[in-house]
């Protein structure tokens, strides 16, 4: 199992700020990535965050907005740049332990921009 | 990896009444996990398919994988007000290392 911490837990944001979400794993993990979760709705995956190299972007999404680190295998940051009130939405960072194959999730940061 | 459809999107049930969410692909998944997100909580694993046909139940919850591989179903036998909350299919990503997520099915249950 895993233990996933996220900071901060809720924020409120100015447009045209930036904000960045930190995770932290009480263990080391390979396989670490970020969601995104609007009001109400599913989960769409922003990238995988890949220790010691460039994170790897879904579709619609691109490093210049959400800038991602990865100086680790237990922690690993998501910035949200140039905030818009569209941008408003739960982010979560999950874990795949290297025994496993179910994802741990974190318990979410809400962001909102105003 | 490919979306998911996840039928029905809501469902509200009397307790102690059956409940059954769908999951479909328009191709063969190697494998599905589903997942259950409380109100105000963060998705939890509950299980992984991998065989063709393949039926696993968790005490009232029963999880089964198509033959074709195309199709999952998840059934809770007599809800209980525990069982509140988004259940969601999820299928690997082209990579076959993240997840893609289904809509998900919210399930409401009355006493």
């Amino acid at each position: 199992s895993a233990v996933i911490s996220q900071k901060p837990s809720r924020d409120i944001c100015q447009r045209g700020t930036s904000l960045t979400i930190q995770c932290q794993v009480d263990s080391q993990v390979t396989m670490m990535f970020w969601y995104r979760q609007q009001p109400g709705q599913s989960l769409t995956l922003i990238a995988t965050a890949n220790q010691g190299s460039e994170a790897t972007y879904e579709s619609g999404f691109v490093i210049d907005k959400f800038p991602i680190s990865r100086p680790n295998l237990t922690f690993s940051t998501l910035t949200v740049s140039n905030m818009s009130p569209e941008d408003s939405s739960i982010y979560l960072c999950s874990v795949v332990p290297s025994s496993s194959y179910e994802q741990y999730f974190g318990p979410g940061t809400r962001l909102t921009v105003t | 990896g490919q979306q998911v459809m996840q039928i029905p999107q809501y469902q509200h049930v009397q307790e102690g009444e059956d409940f059954t969410t769908y999951c479909n692909s328009s191709t063969t998944l190697s494998n599905i996990q589903w997942y259950k997100q409380r109100p105000g909580g963060h998705p939890v694993f509950l299980i992984q398919l991998v065989k063709s046909g393949e039926v696993k139940k968790q005490k009232r919850l029963t999880f089964q994988f198509g033959e074709a591989k195309k199709n999952s179903s998840l059934h809770i036998t007599a809800t209980q007000t525990t069982d509140v909350g988004t259940y969601f299919c999820a299928d690997s990503n082209q990579a076959g290392t993240a997840l893609i997520f289904g809509k998900g099915t919210t399930l409401s249950v009355s006493s």
